[in-house]
């Protein structure tokens, strides 16, 4: 069954350094999203992504954080300038048409020291 | 706005004990998906079921049995005689539908509730 794949699945970063989380979408889907979970807390939107432009972002998609579709595989999420409170698992989802089930990636642990 | 409340925060039993996991919801849509999600200790996050709101029969998975009552804006998620694989902490989310004016189907999660099946 075909599956949202995420790499790196950790990274450890230094603060105020710029990191890219990669994700590759099930192939036929059209809408994508980054979600957040900081440890041992729920699962929070980040931005959504439809038609090659971001379609809603939350308040804690400020301006360090950016999405792109560089090509038709990858859907990317970079960060600026890191914080300590950037880190979190970082959950890449797909999704084939509205409202049909949401596939989530593994994640990408992301630690900012 | 949309909220999801899982008030239990953590639940513990004894192996072939039945679990319910509870979910209040607040909408003001007419259409909506609830939707819930397992997340094992490994950390990814696994897709259970969606529901949509027009339709509530209850549904039947194996072990798994969900009750959606929309008087009382719950979604509620019966384990059935529980085995330690099933010790996760679930999730239960809701979204917007299209008729309802959603343009993103974002979804919005509960805090969560940690399942431990005990031995």
């Amino acid at each position: 069954e075909p599956e949202v794949t995420q790499t790196p699945s950790h990274q450890v970063t230094q603060m105020g350094q710029e990191v890219i989380l990669r994700c590759v979408p099930i192939s036929n889907h059209l809408y994508f999203y980054w979600y957040r979970q900081i440890l041992g807390q729920k699962v929070e939107f980040l931005v959504s992504f439809y038609n090659n432009e971001i379609s809603e972002k939350s308040e804690i998609f400020d301006d360090q954080f950016s999405v792109e579709r560089p090509d038709g595989s990858n859907f990317t999420l970079k960060i600026r300038s890191t914080k300590l409170e950037d880190s979190a698992m970082y959950f890449c989802a797909s999704m084939k048409l509205h409202n049909s089930p949401l596939h989530f990636g593994n994640g990408t642990r992301l630690t900012v020291t | 706005a949309q909220k999801v409340t899982q008030a239990q925060t953590e639940i513990s039993v004894v192996e072939k004990e039945d679990v319910t996991l509870d979910c209040v919801y607040e909408t003001r849509d007419t259409t909506y998906y609830l939707f819930w999600y397992k997340q094992p200790p490994s950390g990814e996050l696994v897709f259970l079921i969606r529901r949509n709101s027009f339709d509530e029969q209850n549904e039947i998975s194996g072990r798994y049995s969900w009750n959606f009552q929309k008087s009382t804006s719950s979604f509620n998620f019966t384990i059935t005689a529980s085995q330690v694989v099933d010790s996760a902490v679930y999730f239960c989310a809701l979204s917007r539908s299209k008729n309802s004016g959603g343009s993103n189907y974002k979804l919005t999660f509960g805090k969560g509730t940690l399942l431990t099946v005990n031995p």
